[in-house]
């Protein structure tokens, strides 16, 4: 079984500042990674995904995210961000290779509020 | 492109109703997937269509069912409705890889 933990419930930043998002998982297996955004009132949204290859990997609108498979982590980071980027964030992951991609286990979600 | 749309958004239902919830896939993609929401949680998944079979299924009990038409668009069907079945339910269509938008999903509440 998969499992996924984001450390932060809400994390309140101001504008131009930088910001990270944690992302713990658990698996016994390979997996794949994944950040998606859910702004207010819409459907979530893909910003980034690890399959393979590099553990930095950049998304939309400036997010980076680093796999680091010896801690378990995916921290999603921004260097600066800006109002538009409040929104809630989710992390999830997936069993590598086969027919997993659909079949996502979702952490509980960070709501990203970014003031003036 | 519309992106995936979901029908209705919004549903009232009493314990004991069957409800159905629609979804259209974003265009070009062939692949649907089910999640339930709870209120202050991430999503959970229910199941996959692929090619009108359900490919993957979640740990959710055969209240839960699916259906895949040949035009790539779904349905979930849930029967004899609990009250603990309250909440916004999510499609997500993808091609050959992680879905990359889901809709605005269909907010149900079971009284």
């Amino acid at each position: 079984a998969q499992s996924v933990t984001q450390l932060d419930s809400q994390v309140p930043v101001f504008e131009e500042a930088p910001v990270e998002l944690r992302c713990n998982y658990s698996s016994s297996v390979s997996v794949y990674l994944f950040w998606y955004v859910q702004y207010p009132n819409q459907g979530l949204q893909l910003l980034l995904k690890y399959l393979s290859g590099s553990t930095l990997v950049k998304g939309i609108n400036g997010f980076e995210a680093e796999f680091n498979k010896s801690q378990t982590s995916f921290h999603l980071r921004k260097p600066s961000v800006h109002i538009s980027d409040t929104a809630e964030y989710f992390c999830a992951v997936s069993d590598a290779g086969g027919t997993s991609y659909g079949k996502l286990t979702f952490g509980q979600g960070t709501i990203l509020t970014v003031h003036p | 492109d519309a992106g995936v749309t979901q029908s209705p958004t919004h549903l009232i239902k009493t314990r004991g109703q069957q409800v159905t919830l629609r979804c259209s896939p974003k265009s070009g993609h062939d692949t649907v997937s089910w999640y339930q929401q709870a209120l202050g949680q991430g999503p959970q998944f229910i199941f996959q269509y692929y090619e009108e079979e359900e490919r993957q299924r979640g740990n959710f009990p055969d209240r839960f069912s699916g259906h895949q038409f040949p035009n790539y668009s779904s349905e979930l069907n849930v029967n004899a409705l609990l009250l603990g079945d309250s909440a916004l339910y999510l499609c997500a269509s993808s091609w050959g890889g992680p879905p990359a938008f889901f809709g605005q999903g269909t907010r149900l509440t079971v009284v």
